[in-house]
């Protein structure tokens, strides 16, 4: 068990809708990671929050967006979805910023399908 | 991002030790090597990182090369539940949020029994 937390761990809707995937780090990590893997693309980095705000961005589309609360939870906003965001969503989390020396603990992950 | 290489795929049998070799040519002083694997339906894993030294934990070892331009995982004894998608990555200074792991395609080790 990594500690990161994600919900649900399953997800089907239709194309067009919108679903928030929810991320909750270990304890004590202010760090948050999304990625996101499909067959055919690998794992992509899609955003980073430390202690709230927005630190990087990957290859996030447009109708994607995140946030980190106060309790360092984390959601991703997924809107108009399309039968190619089809993918497992990970979340990561890591102790603290400059945190090249440290390890990150990733969640088993939502797999979001889209019909 | 600073790039590494690994070789697709590898077989090993199981009870062997298994060497999976990184190449990483670009890296920059500052630069951490890690290694995570992800198993089948589950999320990357941590195995180990160094900086310049070898460095071993209760999973593996990690052997770098003096110039830093390669380096190899080592697992000593393989067992059929090492068999995952291994990943080398370059961890980098914080500046600008160049913290995130980037990840490649890795190494699928296969473990024959």
């Amino acid at each position: 068990d990594s500690g990161v937390t994600q919900t649900p761990k399953h997800l089907i809707t239709a194309t067009g809708q919108r679903v928030t995937l929810r991320c909750s780090p270990r304890s004590g990590d202010l760090s948050v990671y999304w990625y996101q893997q499909s067959l055919d693309q690998g794992l992509q980095f899609l955003i980073q929050y430390y202690n709230g705000e927005e630190r990087a961005k990957g290859n996030i589309l447009e109708r994607f967006s995140a946030q980190q609360f106060p309790d360092l939870h984390s959601e991703l906003n997924l809107s108009s979805l399309e039968l190619g965001d089809s993918a497992l969503y990970f979340c990561a989390s890591s102790a603290q910023q400059g945190a090249r020396n440290t390890e990150a603990f990733f969640g088993q992950g939502t797999r979001l399908t889209v019909v | 991002d600073a790039k590494t290489t690994q070789p697709n795929s590898m077989e090993s049998n199981e009870e062997e030790p298994v060497h999976l070799p990184c190449n990483h040519s670009t890296i920059s002083g500052t630069d951490y090597i890690h290694w995570y694997r992800q198993l089948p339906s589950q999320g990357p894993e941590y195995v180990i990182h160094g900086l310049t030294s070898n460095v071993n934990n209760r999973m593996a070892s990690l052997a770098i090369a003096e110039d830093r331009k390669s380096s190899t995982l080592i697992l000593h004894r393989a067992t059929l539940r090492d068999a995952a998608v291994y990943y080398c990555i370059l961890r980098r200074d914080s500046n600008f949020g160049n913290e995130k792991l980037t990840f490649g395609t890795g190494t699928r080790l296969t473990i024959i029994p």
